[in-house]
């Protein structure tokens, strides 16, 4: 089976700074890669997906960018974040089954 | 459709009842319907899924129906339990894009002794 492990699993930015995101998985290889948000006691919103390394589908236009540098790691990025960027950040990759998505533990960002 | 900006229903229910969760999705033509479990502070636990083609799936204590003349989709959990308290949110994967997966809005339940 496979596991997505993302970190920090914690993080506290100010408004301006950058943020940087990282989503890896093992026990599987050429996965779907999944970046969704969500705000506290809402449901999940698509940000980003990617079905191959360098190939990304944008999802939102926001101020967030995201980028697979290898076939197994997954990244969201800021160049200057936003007090509406804060909330609830999951990886989620397609299983070699079905179309069921697996989920990493998420990162919990605050914009200050 | 997708529904994230809306707070989440709340469903309460007593231990050992049996719970219904209720799903309304929004595209015909989805093929493959999913439930999932987020328990607070960790992502999303896949519970069930289900094709187009069944109308009834059963795991250990829950059970999907697909009712698909009235996009309805629901989760039932036999006799549930505290560690059954949790969002549940159903997913759909349209046939026009299969790398996608359609979420609903969710649902709290809340199980108290």
């Amino acid at each position: 089976s496979q596991t997505i492990h993302q970190w920090p699993a914690t993080l506290v930015q100010p408004v301006g700074s950058p943020l940087s995101l990282e989503c890896t998985v093992e026990g599987t290889s050429n996965p779907n890669l999944y970046w969704y948000r969500q705000a506290a006691g809402r449901g999940l919103q698509l940000l980003f997906y990617s079905v191959g390394i360098g190939q990304i589908s944008s999802e939102v236009p926001q101020n967030l960018s995201a980028s697979r540098p290898q076939d197994r790691q997954f990244i969201l990025s800021s160049k200057k974040l936003l007090l509406s960027d804060s909330g609830f950040y999951l990886c989620a990759s397609y299983g070699t089954g079905a179309y069921e998505q697996y989920f990493g533990p998420g990162t919990r960002l605050t914009v200050t | 459709g997708e529904s994230v900006g809306l707070h989440l229903p709340t469903l309460s229910v007593q231990e050992g009842d049996n719970s219904i969760i209720n799903c309304a999705y929004s595209n015909s033509a989805s093929d493959y319907f999913i439930w999932y479990k987020q328990e607070s502070g960790k992502g999303p636990q896949f519970i069930i899924d289900i094709r187009s083609n069944m109308d009834k799936r059963q795991g250990q204590r829950v059970t999907v129906l697909l009712n698909k003349t009235v996009k309805h989709l629901s989760l039932q959990i036999a006799a549930t339990q505290p560690g059954d308290s949790a969002v549940y949110f159903c997913a759909e994967t349209p046939v026009y894009n299969t790398d996608k997966l359609i979420f609903g809005t969710g649902t709290r339940l809340q199980v108290f002794p």
